[in-house]
């Protein structure tokens, strides 16, 4: 099974600022990674997929970059509703055997 | 607009099926690309995708659970079911259907969610 790892956990950060999340894979996954917003109370939303590809009304200060085990979610000038848990999923093989990250929470600081 | 929701029990107990239903719109799941799976998130952990069902009716599981799971398909009524057997208190979680949509193939990614429906186990 591959493992995704992000990191950190918890990052605290203002509105206005920048904040760079990480996910790294525990082994080659090309760029078969996608990124989820989740909101309290609302369902997750696919913000990027094959690592860097924005999904349709993802905003332009989403980005992401990375390929092989190491990953990136870029949110440039952090607005208030950028205040959420993030996933990142890997769906490398076939037969799927998809898997999420922890989450790396960003609140307001 | 594509639109999901899911439904189903919200107790059930240890050791009994689970029966959750998803009933979509927006898309028909008769066309090359579409999909719709099943991801759960227990209270406080990460998300774990389960099982998906595409248009063709090629169905996937995830391999721990494969064994436990089964996804169907009804396009007639624009509704996905998914099973789950021998519940335990490790099952309870959120269960979140999904569309996956907008490429052909065999799409990876859950472009689409519903709001998801709390189950939980009982001794």
């Amino acid at each position: 099974e591959i493992v995704l790892t992000q990191s950190p956990a918890t990052l605290s950060a203002s509105p206005g600022e920048r904040a760079t999340l990480f996910c790294r894979a525990s082994q080659s996954i090309n760029s078969n990674l996608a990124w989820y917003q989740h909101r309290p109370g609302q369902p997750p939303r696919l913000l990027l997929s094959a690592a860097s590809k924005r999904a349709t009304g993802t905003p332009a200060r989403f980005s992401g970059s990375g390929s092989g085990t190491e990953f990136t979610l870029t949110i440039t000038s952090l607005q208030s509703e950028d205040f959420a848990v993030y996933y990142c999923q890997q769906y490398h093989y076939w037969p799927p055997e998809d898997t999420f990250g922890q989450g790396t929470k960003l609140d307001m600081k | 607009q594509i639109t999901l929701k899911e439904s189903g029990p919200a107790l059930v107990k240890h050791t009994q099926t689970l029966t959750l239903t998803c009933t979509f719109s927006g898309f028909s799941l008769n066309t090359d690309g579409e999909g719709v799976g099943w991801i759960r998130q227990p209270p406080g952990k990460a998300l774990e995708w389960l099982a998906l069902v595409y248009w063709n009716d090629d169905k996937r599981y995830t391999p721990s659970l494969k064994s436990r799971l089964t996804i169907t398909k009804d396009t007639s009524k624009n509704q996905v079911v998914l099973t789950v057997t021998n519940m335990d208190s490790e099952d309870t979680a959120t269960y979140y259907c999904a569309a996956y949509y907008g490429s052909s193939g065999y799409r990876r990614v859950a472009d689409y969610w519903g709001q998801g429906t709390l189950v939980t186990v009982s001794s």
